[in-house]
């Protein structure tokens, strides 16, 4: 069946340090894949997306490329800033209308 | 404009009792859905409702799990007799359309749900 890995968190880093999420895919077909964010205290939103294989999706100086042959869609962020701590999701859209959404990785950045 | 909204924002019940939670969809949004985030885990798809075609229900967990959506707009999901197995955050969401295309579910802040 599809599913979605993501790295366990909690992640903790130093502003202006360098960030990524490790996510990883199992899917039938073509996928569009997402990661979604998550600030304390309010719901989901849509950070970026990519709907095909090498696709880069970007965002608020996030960026996820959607690799097939490693079946990845990794988040890197190059400097990230305390206002960054959230919890972020990735996920995968192979059709229907079913989106599969990992467990999550909190990130907390220290100033 | 207005996003989502849910209420109540936290909601403690007692064991055996029974719990209506309420999702306001964006306005124009044809499809609506329902998970559950617990501690830890990702989101648990719960229920998925589009235009007045009948609701997906493949995710519900058990038969006191309910939810209906009253003119194509409102949302309610009722848990009947909860168990502390209940006690997570539920999470409504709405998109422009769900099936056949790559769209954007708008999240509410969620309703976190406390069973003593």
């Amino acid at each position: 069946g599809n599913s979605v890995t993501q790295m366990e968190g909690p992640v903790t880093l130093s502003e202006e340090a360098f960030l990524t999420i490790n996510c990883t895919y199992t899917a039938t077909g073509y996928p569009s894949l997402f990661w979604y964010v998550q600030y304390p205290g309010e719901g989901l939103q849509l950070l970026l997306k990519a709907t095909k294989a090498d696709d880069k999706g970007s965002n608020k100086g996030f960026e996820a490329t959607y690799r097939k042959e490693t079946t990845s869609f990794h988040l890197e962020k190059g400097s990230v800033q305390v206002s960054d701590s959230a919890v972020y999701f990735c996920a995968l859209y192979t059709g229907g209308f079913k989106t599969i959404f990992g467990a999550g990785t909190r990130l907390f950045v220290k100033a | 404009g207005a996003g989502v909204s849910q209420s109540p924002s936290n909601k403690v019940t007692e064991k055996g009792k029974d719990v209506e939670l309420r999702c306001d969809p964006i306005s124009g949004h044809t499809a609506l859905y329902w998970y559950r985030q617990s501690l830890g885990q990702g989101l648990e798809f719960l229920i998925y409702f589009q235009g007045n075609s009948a609701p997906d229900k493949s995710g519900l967990p058990s038969d006191r799990f309910s939810a209906e959506r009253t003119g194509g707009s409102v949302s309610t999901l009722t848990i009947q007799r909860t168990q502390q197995e209940d006690s997570a955050v539920y999470l409504c969401a709405s998109s422009v359309t769900g099936t056949g295309s790559i769209y954007e579910q708008y999240f509410g802040p969620g309703t976190r749900l406390t069973v003593t």
